[in-house]
């Protein structure tokens, strides 16, 4: 069964800093992996998809990576803004979807 | 492109009742998904549809069902309300993959 870990639960930040959030999963069987950001009582909104024949991916500011072998997939956030603040959820596709608990992250101005 | 919408937005019911979402993909998507959101147990799965048939189901009992039609729009319903029914139930349509996910239904069930 596949399950999802992500640490921190919740991390504070001063804006402009350079973050990292972890996401780890069981099984390496994998078809892809997604990065999600959520604001309070929102949706999700996708933030990158990376594909299980992929190392990583990058849009803007965010770079996420992917290593099956080991079970990991970090994401990088360059520059924070106080706009990043949010809850990150990791997704990972095998058999079923299944997300992690998130990071609630806040960059203070 | 409009986004994945759901209706309604917000909700409530009472223990017993029974309540259908809706959800319309983005155009061109045939895959929908839904999931249940709560504090304790963050975002489970529910179920996956494809051109109509159900092709996942995750852990939850039979009082919940759905279904898709031919225009991908998809259906839930929950019978029988429980009190730890109340969560936020959130849409996603898929193409390639990648999961685009609408603002969700926030069901309270007193």
């Amino acid at each position: 069964k596949q399950e999802v870990t992500q640490i921190p639960a919740a991390l504070s930040v001063p804006e402009g800093e350079n973050l990292v959030l972890n996401c780890s999963f069981t099984d390496s069987a994998i078809y892809n992996l997604q990065w999600f950001r959520q604001d309070p009582g929102k949706g999700l909104t996708s933030l990158l998809l990376i594909q299980s024949s992929q190392r990583e991916q990058t849009s803007g500011r965010l770079n996420a990576s992917l290593d099956k072998s080991s079970g990991r997939s970090t994401l990088y956030i360059a520059a924070s803004q106080p706009g990043d603040s949010a809850t990150y959820l990791c997704a990972v596709q095998s058999e079923k979807l299944v997300f992690g608990k998130g990071t609630k992250l806040t960059v203070n101005p | 492109k409009a986004g994945v919408t759901q209706t309604p937005r917000y909700l409530i019911k009472t223990r017993g009742q029974q309540v259908t979402l809706s959800c319309s993909p983005i155009s061109g998507h045939r895959s929908v998904s839904w999931y249940q959101q709560t504090p304790g147990q963050g975002l489970q799965f529910l179920f996956e549809y494809f051109s109509e048939t159900q092709r996942n189901k995750g852990n939850f009992p039979g009082r919940f069902s759905g279904r898709q039609f031919s225009n991908s729009r998809s259906e839930m319903n929950v019978s029988t309300l429980e009190l730890g029914d109340s969560a936020l139930y959130l849409c996603a349509s898929s193409f390639s993959g990648e999961l685009f996910f609408g603002e969700g239904s926030r069901l309270t069930v007193l």
